[in-house]
């Protein structure tokens, strides 16, 4: 166990359909990334919040948003879906974004847009 | 730009074998290396990491080398067992925004 939480583990939806992504990061990380892993693209960054504050944006789509809250949490927005949406999305959180700071990754919620 | 490079898969070994996946980078500047599992509808664990230049990661009988002058990051371990069949990623870690830059994964696959 990492110590970080994701919720729902699944997420089964239609296409244009709005939906929320929940991470919660280990006890003390301020550091939170989003990836998403796809069959076709395999893992890709998405975006990085240290501290409440965005740090870094990847491969992220313009429908797609997340933000972290004032106790670390973090939240992905995915909106007007669409089937190629569907892939394993993967929180994962570190202590701060120094050298050799390893992520510890969340079990991953699976969207499945129909 | 950044990016990593690693032998594809499906890797097939028979118990006990000897185990290889190749791993090289492309990098500006010295990025730390990982290797991450992700073993069957789990998800990804960090297996082992190496900061610098000639540093040796290793856990759980895995070893891993970070070779500057070969650019290269290749897993080992002396005999596999059922248990580490499983996917393996490489990865390095790039330093002007903290995002981890992904191999395409090697599925390992060891029969008994």
């Amino acid at each position: 166990d990492s110590g970080v939480t994701q919720t729902p583990k699944h997420l089964i939806t239609a296409t244009g359909q709005r939906v929320t992504l929940r991470c919660s990061p280990r006890s003390g990380d301020l550091s939170v990334y989003w990836y998403q892993q796809s069959l076709d693209q395999g893992l890709q960054f998405l975006i990085h919040y240290y501290n409440g504050e965005e740090r870094a944006k990847g491969n992220i789509l313009e429908r797609f948003s997340a933000q972290q809250f004032p106790d670390l949490h973090s939240e992905l927005n995915l909106s007007s879906l669409e089937l190629g949406d569907s892939a394993l999305y993967f929180c994962a959180s570190s202590v701060t974004g120094t050298r050799g700071n390893e992520q510890f990754f969340g079990p991953g919620t699976r969207l499945t847009v129909l | 730009g950044n990016s990593v490079t690693q032998m594809e898969g499906p890797v097939t070994l028979s118990e006990e074998a000897f185990l290889t996946i190749n791993c090289t980078y492309t990098a500006t500047g010295y990025p730390s290396l990982f290797w991450y599992v992700q073993y069957p509808g789990e998800g990804l664990q960090l297996l082992l990491k190496a900061t610098k230049a000639d540093d040796k990661g290793s856990n759980k009988g895995f070893e891993a080398t970070y070779r500057k002058e070969t650019t290269s990051f290749h897993l080992e371990k002396g005999s596999v067992q059922v248990s580490d069949s499983a996917v393996y990623f490489c990865a390095l870690i790039d330093y002007s925004n903290y995002q981890l830059i992904w191999g395409a994964g090697t599925k390992l696959i060891i029969k008994p």
